[in-house]
């Protein structure tokens, strides 16, 4: 079964901390991996994409990793601000021909002042 | 570029009764849109695929006549909730993919999503 496993569940931080986020995955064929962050009550948005030939990829102060071969990826965010504080979502795309995403179940990451 | 835009974005309504959500991209067209449900601390459940001019995917456990979906335009797509209950009250997201448009490089393979309706059924 295709699943995407995040850890930890919940992380509280303080202000200009650094984290990272962890997710394992046993989705395939494999497409690409997604982190969104989801504000509350918000729909989630785009931090960084990877294909399989991607090991590291950066959007300002989120930098995402991921190993293909062992199905891992992470999320390291540097000099955690308040406005941090949300879910991070990891995603899996299949590769199939609608693209079906996979969701993890969301590490909620609370940045303290 | 690649806005997705839900209306209402939170709407309460009495048991029985019907409620419909717009899902729109406004500067991109979308063949294909999707609509998920979240329940509070859990993360996005797929409910169904909608695809232009042609009837929905529902995904497993999802009552097709119970949400109603009408992909009429590449740019809209509606979900309608009828006879709602209680226990239909969730946070709905839907999400578009690009397939043309006047956004420089549109991704086909990006799934853009919506800011959510918040439904709650009294």
């Amino acid at each position: 079964k295709n699943q995407v496993e995040q850890s930890p569940q919940s992380l509280i931080i303080l202000e200009g901390k650094n984290c990272t986020l962890q997710c394992n995955y046993t989705v395939s064929p494999f497409s690409n991996l997604r982190w969104y962050k989801q504000d509350t009550g918000r729909g989630p948005v785009s931090l960084t994409i990877m294909t399989f030939s991607e090991n590291t990829k950066s959007n300002g102060r989120y930098t995402a990793t991921l190993d293909a071969d062992t199905k891992q990826s992470s999320l390291h965010i540097t000099a955690s601000q308040l406005s941090d504080s949300a879910s991070y979502i990891c995603v899996v795309s299949e590769n199939t021909g609608f693209q079906k995403l996979v969701f993890g179940t969301g590490t909620r990451l609370l940045v303290s002042p | 570029g690649a806005v997705v835009s839900q209306h209402p974005s939170w709407v309460i309504c009495k048991s029985g009764t019907s409620v419909k959500i717009e899902c729109r991209s406004l500067d991109f067209q979308a063949t294909t849109m999707f609509w998920y449900r979240q329940f509070p601390k859990q993360s996005l459940m797929l409910m169904a695929t909608s695809n232009e001019g042609s009837k929905a995917t529902y995904e497993q456990g999802v009552e097709k006549d119970k949400f109603l979906i009408n992909h009429a335009s590449l740019t809209l797509s509606t979900l309608t909730v009828t006879s709602a209950h209680p226990e239909d009250s969730s946070f709905y997201i839907c999400s578009a993919r690009p397939t043309s448009g006047k956004i420089t490089r549109p991704s086909t393979d990006t799934q853009y999503f919506g800011p959510g309706t918040r439904l709650t059924v009294l």
